[in-house]
């Protein structure tokens, strides 16, 4: 079975640009979140969706965004680029959101650089 | 916010070895979960720990849960450069079902 898959694979940008990141959850997973991870740290939580609704935010300013579509795929955007952007962005799929009985399944990533 | 600090941040060990990565937080957490990340992927779950005190072992790997629900570590026995990767320790928050990652250990194993 396929896993959780992401693209594109990499990316460049630069400053003030948009961008969009696409994630295909696991067949059978309803539930997407999305993550960046900068260089050197773990990753931090973006966004959360579950049938099609945000369940969760984390704290990243109002430039992020993000959607599912009725087949549980996810797209995550960023308008007006910053440097500080620079990141990989990690999707995660599950069966349910809550991850204390269901394992989370990462993607991954897609690399973004910001020039 | 419940932070979570791992140490140490980088290990670079001859094949062979043992080690340990420890991870630590100034509150008391329900449960923890242990990813390995290698370059170019995704993290992938090794263990989830949720009972203080408890002790998980994955073939070469033991995962302790600290008696008092704020510390965790791994231990690694005979590493292989197999092992190489960063390790997170990660919380799972219930009601907004996402995970609060550490800072990383980067592991390095060599011949």
């Amino acid at each position: 079975d396929a896993g959780v898959t992401q693209s594109p694979t990499h990316l460049i940008k630069t400053r003030g640009q948009q961008v969009t990141l696409r994630c295909s959850p696991i067949s059978g997973h309803k539930s997407v979140s999305w993550y960046q991870q900068v260089l050197g740290q773990g990753p931090q939580f973006i966004f959360q969706y579950y049938e099609k609704e945000e369940r969760g935010r984390g704290n990243f300013p109002d430039r992020f965004s993000a959607r599912q579509f009725p087949n549980y795929s996810s797209e995550l955007n960023v308008n007006a680029l910053l440097l500080g952007d620079s990141a990989l962005y990690l999707c995660a799929s599950s069966l349910v959101p809550d991850y204390s009985n269901q394992p989370q399944h990462f993607g991954d990533g897609t690399r973004l650089s910001i020039l | 916010t419940q932070l979570l600090e791992q140490s140490p941040q980088f290990l670079s060990i001859q094949e062979g070895e043992n080690l340990t990565v420890y991870c630590n937080s100034s509150s008391v957490f329900s449960s923890l979960q242990w990813y390995r990340q290698e370059p170019g992927e995704g993290p992938v779950l090794l263990v989830t720990v949720v009972t203080g005190g408890e002790v998980k072992k994955l073939k070469r790997l033991t995962f302790q849960f600290g008696d008092a629900r704020k510390d965790s570590s791994l231990h690694i026995t005979a590493a292989q450069p197999g092992d190489t990767g960063l390790y997170l320790c990660a919380l799972m928050t219930g009601t907004a079902s996402k995970l609060t990652f550490g800072t990383g250990t980067r592991l390095q194993v060599t011949l």
